[in-house]
Order: structure tokens, then sequence, then C-alpha cells
């Protein structure tokens, strides 16, 4: 069974830093792209962040362009995301999402991420 | 960026109905198009990716179709686990943009 589970959510305050990890299982990690995909508290989803199989193509959007960081290990089927500089707008359920050009088919349960003072 | 104009917003329907949801999208993306069904503190999942192939799992009265900017999600016989939130996605280039989802509630 394809699993992927988020972890590293929390509380941060404005300007903070923050790591979330992804544990994929049930699948060969290292064949798949993946993705980050959050949604704000009542919003819609937004894509941030895609990585292909072998961690050489990497996209941002342009919210965090500069600020988060995905990357992978493949041996570990692990999938992370560091996220800097972190803003009250960037509070919200984040996601991994296996995928891409055939759409995200399977998704993680999501870690919650609070900016706040 | 493309743009992801769903319509309706938000929707009141029976179980029985046929519901169809549209996308818009601001430039052509050919088949490479997704619509999701989230319920509240669920991730999405995944219903129609290529605008028409239906996902492994996926009951059959769910149905997409359309190319290039003009798609639709049909519904052909509301049930009740079907009242949820529907996203479409493009998937044709970054950014992977998402519409603003309709809501799909009962009348």
């Amino acid at each position: 069974e394809v699993q992927l589970e988020e972890s590293g959510g929390g509380l941060v305050q404005p300007g903070g830093s923050l790591r979330l990890f992804c544990a994929a299982s049930g699948f060969t990690f290292g064949s798949y792209e993946m993705n980050w995909v959050r949604q704000a508290p009542g919003k819609g989803l937004e894509w941030i962040s895609y990585i292909s199989s072998g961690g050489t193509t990497i996209y941002y959007a342009d919210s965090v362009k500069g600020r988060f960081t995905i990357s992978r290990d493949n041996a570990k089927n692990s999938l992370y995301l560091q996220m800097n500089s972190l803003r009250a707008d960037d509070t919200a359920v984040y996601y991994c999402a296996r995928g891409q050009a055939s759409g995200f088919s399977y998704w993680g349960q999501g870690t919650l991420v609070t900016v706040s003072s | 960026d493309i743009q992801m104009t769903q319509s309706p917003s938000s929707l009141s329907a029976s179980v029985g109905d046929r519901v169809t949801i549209t996308c818009r999208a601001s430039q052509s993306v050919g088949i490479y198009f997704n619509w999701y069904q989230q319920k509240p503190g669920k991730a999405p999942k995944l219903l129609i990716y290529a605008a028409s192939s239906l996902q492994s799992g996926v009951p059959s009265r769910f149905s997409g179709s359309g190319s290039g900017t003009d798609f639709s999600l049909t519904i052909s016989s509301l049930q009740p686990e079907d009242f949820a939130t529907y996203y479409c996605q493009q998937s044709y280039n970054t950014p992977y943009t998402f519409g603003q989802g309709t809501r799909v509630d009962i009348k």
C-alpha cells in the first residue's frame, strides 16, 4: 500500500525556520516525482514545489522561491522541505504528493505549519 | 502563470442529481488537466487525470471531458459520499495551478 506521511509542522515565529519531512512507503520512491502542496485555513490548494525522481530538476512557486528548498533522499525514502524566513501567510497545512503530468495520485495526510508571534 | 477558473463556486444538489462543474484555463493546457475531490479535514483525492481518464478505484459515475482551455467534471448520479469540494488543476507547466474549488453540498 502506498503511504506518504508528513511530519515536522508546528508553531514558529515570523522570520523563523522549519523543516518538513515526508516519509514514503509501499512503492519505489526513487522512481517517482514528488511535490509539496499547501492549503491555508479555509482556502484552496496551492502547489509550491516539485522535484524530479532523481532530484536533478526542481521548481518552485514564486510565493516561496528563495525561501523554501525541496530535497529528497531516495536511499531513505524521504522528501524534505526546508522553510526559511517564514511569514504569517505561510500558515497552512502542507501536503506531500506523488506525481506530475498525470496528476497527483497519492497524498499524505498533511502537517500544519502555523507562523505566529 | 496559467489561471484556472472554476464555476460555480458552490452548488446545492440532491442525491441522484446529475452535477456538472466546469473549469477554464487562461491558456491551452492540452489534456494536462486533473480533477480532485476533498472532504473536510482530509487530503485531496485524484478523481480524473489527463482530462478524461478515471483514476483507479474511482466510481464510474464520475467523468471528465474537455481539452485545451475548457473542461468539465460530471457526476452522473450524486451519492451521499460525493458531498465535498472539487478542484481542477493543470499539470501542463509550473506552477501547477489549481482552481478555487467548487463546494457541493446537500440541498
